[in-house]
């Protein structure tokens, strides 16, 4: 079972911030948060991953709360192109050295103009 | 341009045959996963492998089987006794250990009927 909650769907005006949250609220402390995102009937697309710090890249920012419960995924200028369904995922150790990606049904981001 | 294939990107075949989908990778990666994604759904966990000639089971193995014969090459059978062989099929990679994020494939839509 996938080890977050995220609210099923989100709208954003486009040129927005988009600040997408999630519940992990049994996340050990050594495993990382991950977002991906999938647009229609493609591959899921790597965003960004943390573990207790805020990151930042080129496409988003994660912000994690102190507690390491929660975390936020901030588009900070939404486009069109960015609706996608958006997943926050705690990646599990799998095998002796293995991890994998424990992905729930995600939230649907809808951004319109 | 390093990355990951899968083909065909859409499959039919009729009920009572074995189908082999195919995913490469060039990106010298050690891992190498299969997931399943149904309407609606996220993504749930086929097989992976962490090294050559090496697989394991993951959520949902019933009626799927998996070689790794090159590091390169993940292929997924899916034979007669998956019970609902109609999906989405996405493979990932990514390097082994670490907190590496994983890389996916355009997917394989197969249909069965």
């Amino acid at each position: 079972d996938a080890k977050t909650t995220q609210p099923p769907s989100m709208d954003c005006a486009e040129g927005r911030a988009a600040n997408l949250p999630c519940n992990h609220s049994t996340i050990s402390g050594n495993e990382y948060v991950y977002w991906y995102r999938q647009i229609h009937s493609q591959g899921p697309q790597y965003i960004i991953h943390g573990l207790k710090n805020n990151e930042t890249n080129e496409m988003a920012s994660l912000i994690i709360t102190e507690d390491r419960k929660s975390s936020t995924l901030i588009l900070p200028h939404a486009t069109l192109r960015d609706t996608a369904v958006y997943y926050c995922i705690v990646r599990v150790a799998i095998g002796q050295a293995g991890t994998a990606l424990i992905f729930g049904k995600g939230t649907t981001l809808s951004v319109s103009s | 341009d390093g990355g990951i294939t899968q083909s065909p990107k859409y499959l039919f075949r009729k009920e009572g045959q074995n189908v082999t989908l195919s995913c490469e990778q060039n990106l010298n990666h050690d891992a190498m996963y299969w997931y399943r994604q149904d309407p609606g759904q996220g993504l749930r966990l086929i097989y992976y492998s962490q090294i050559v000639n090496d697989f394991q089971k993951g959520d949902i193995a019933e009626g799927y089987s998996v070689s790794r014969e090159k590091k390169e090459s993940f292929p997924l059978t899916v034979t007669s006794a998956q019970k609902n062989p109609t999906a989405f099929y996405l493979c990932a990679s990514s390097p082994n250990g670490g907190p590496y994020e994983q890389y996916f494939g355009p997917g394989t839509r197969l249909t069965v009927t």
